[in-house]
């Protein structure tokens, strides 16, 4: 069972409020990512970081923004939300050893709700 | 054209039968392939991965990769309600610009008492 944690489960917050997830991972991995998730909708990357200090812009255009100081640590902030940024975020991170190994594991999502 | 296809369902069976699931791509060099389980609400949760061709089996799962075909699947035998959920496929391969996942849009499964 992997060991990552999302906090909070659930967020329901006002427009142009200021608003930071917390994602934190146990395993020690050195690859995370966060992805946005609509109901019933395909997976999208929006940030990854390799390693401390680290990050990237994933597929999917995000007003928001990640930091990564520590290995296990990779909260994702919204620095004015919106109705838009309404959506469920999904928090992973990943073994592998090989180049293409790239077995991530999930959080439990944070379901944000921007009114 | 997506370089991971699976048909977004919903496949409905009755308890107890077998769950045939299956992802088709275009990208020959992908090398790992992964199945995940996704309730509704909740984070996909790792079934199963594979490398190479050839079947894995863990408990009612079977995985299998045709990399001639470019097609994997997953069977689940002796279905259960709680294995009504939404299930992706994914997969990897080296990329110089960053090793990245490439998810299938999810099949979901309802299976009915």
């Amino acid at each position: 069972e992997a060991d990552i944690y999302q906090t909070p489960r659930y967020l329901v917050i006002g427009t142009g409020k200021k608003i930071t997830l917390e994602c934190s991972q146990t395993m020690g991995h050195d690859k995370m990512y966060w992805y946005q998730q609509d109901p019933g909708m395909e997976l999208h990357l929006i940030h990854y970081s390799y390693g401390v200090n680290s990050t990237e812009k994933g597929d999917l255009s995000s007003e928001s923004t990640v930091s990564r100081i520590r290995t296990e640590h990779f909260p994702l902030t919204l620095e004015s939300a919106r109705p838009s940024h309404t959506s469920q975020y999904l928090c992973a991170s990943s073994v592998g050893t090989g180049l293409a190994k790239n077995i991530q594991y999930f959080g439990a999502g944070t379901r944000l709700s921007v009114l | 054209q997506k370089e991971v296809e699976q048909d977004p369902g919903p496949l409905s069976v009755p308890e107890g039968a077998i769950v045939s699931l299956n992802c088709t791509y275009s990208n020959s060099a992908f090398q790992y392939f992964m199945w995940y389980r996704q309730y509704s609400r909740k984070g996909p949760e790792l079934l199963m991965y594979t490398y190479s061709s050839g079947n894995k089996e863990d408990g009612r799962f079977t995985a299998q990769v045709d990399k001639s075909s470019k097609y994997i699947s997953l069977f689940i035998r002796d279905s259960q309600p709680s294995d009504s959920a939404t299930y992706l496929c994914a997969m990897s391969v080296y990329r110089a610009a960053g090793n990245k996942l490439t998810f299938g849009g999810g099949t979901r499964v309802l299976v009915k008492p």
